[in-house]
């Protein structure tokens, strides 16, 4: 069975540095997504960046980046230049693709609350 | 706009009551999903179907039932509300290929 973990239940980070979230999962699998959400108080949950395991590159979106070590099965998000809209709960999560490449279930992580301080 | 909306957004129920949430989604997705959010488990799998008539249990299925008649709701019932199912309820949804899933607001359920 596939599980995701994150090992940091809280983090604080000044406003305009970098944080980083960590993530690290298990599977036997090859073929998977791995993303990172977050959810402000509002409850939305808000795709932040989704990373494929075929592609080395690691997925950037503006302000957020990965670094996804895959032999290591580790999946981290890097906020840079963080903002005050930026606290909020964040999970990793991963997804065994079915045949085909079909979409399946999201496996989440326990989640990061982060706090960007002025 | 398409979009995927839960009803009711906010309930209290007494233990033993049967209680329906809904999950209605227009954006013609054959993937659903049901899901819990609890403090320090994160979300967890309740039930999902691929289609309609298709269902299966998720990691947390007990005390809960779905059915999928048609393509765009999947209702979650509690058959009789205990506390220990005092939660948020996310409803999400996907296409086939897609590879993203849509996310409901939530229903925050207090089982007194």
């Amino acid at each position: 069975a596939q599980t995701v973990t994150q090992s940091q239940p809280e983090m604080s980070v000044q406003e305009a540095e970098t944080v980083t979230l960590s993530c690290t999962y298990d599977t036997s699998e090859n073929n998977y997504y791995l993303f990172w959400y977050k959810q402000p108080p509002s409850r939305q949950m808000i795709l932040v960046i989704r990373q494929e395991a075929y592609k080395q590159q690691n997925a950037t979106e503006n302000r957020f980046s990965v670094n996804f070590q895959k032999a290591a099965k580790s999946f981290s998000l890097k906020i840079s230049d963080s903002q005050l809209g930026d606290t909020a709960m964040y999970f990793c999560a991963f997804m065994f693709r079915l045949y085909g490449g079909a979409t399946n279930k999201l496996i989440f992580g326990t989640g990061t609350l982060l706090a960007v301080q002025p | 706009d398409a979009e995927i909306t839960q009803s009711p957004r906010h309930k209290i129920t007494e233990t033993g009551r049967q209680v329906t949430l809904a999950c209605h989604q227009t954006w013609n997705h054959n993937n659903m999903f049901w899901y819990r959010q609890d403090l320090g488990h994160g979300l967890r799998l309740i039930h999902y179907s691929y289609g309609v008539q298709d269902t299966n249990k998720g990691e947390v299925s007990d005390g809960y039932s779905v059915s999928r008649s048609n393509t765009e709701d999947l209702p979650l019932t509690l058959e009789s509300a205990a506390s220990s199912q005092t939660s948020v309820y996310f409803c999400a949804s996907s296409a086939t290929f897609s590879g993203e899933l849509f996310f409901g607001e939530g229903s925050r359920l207090t089982v007194l």
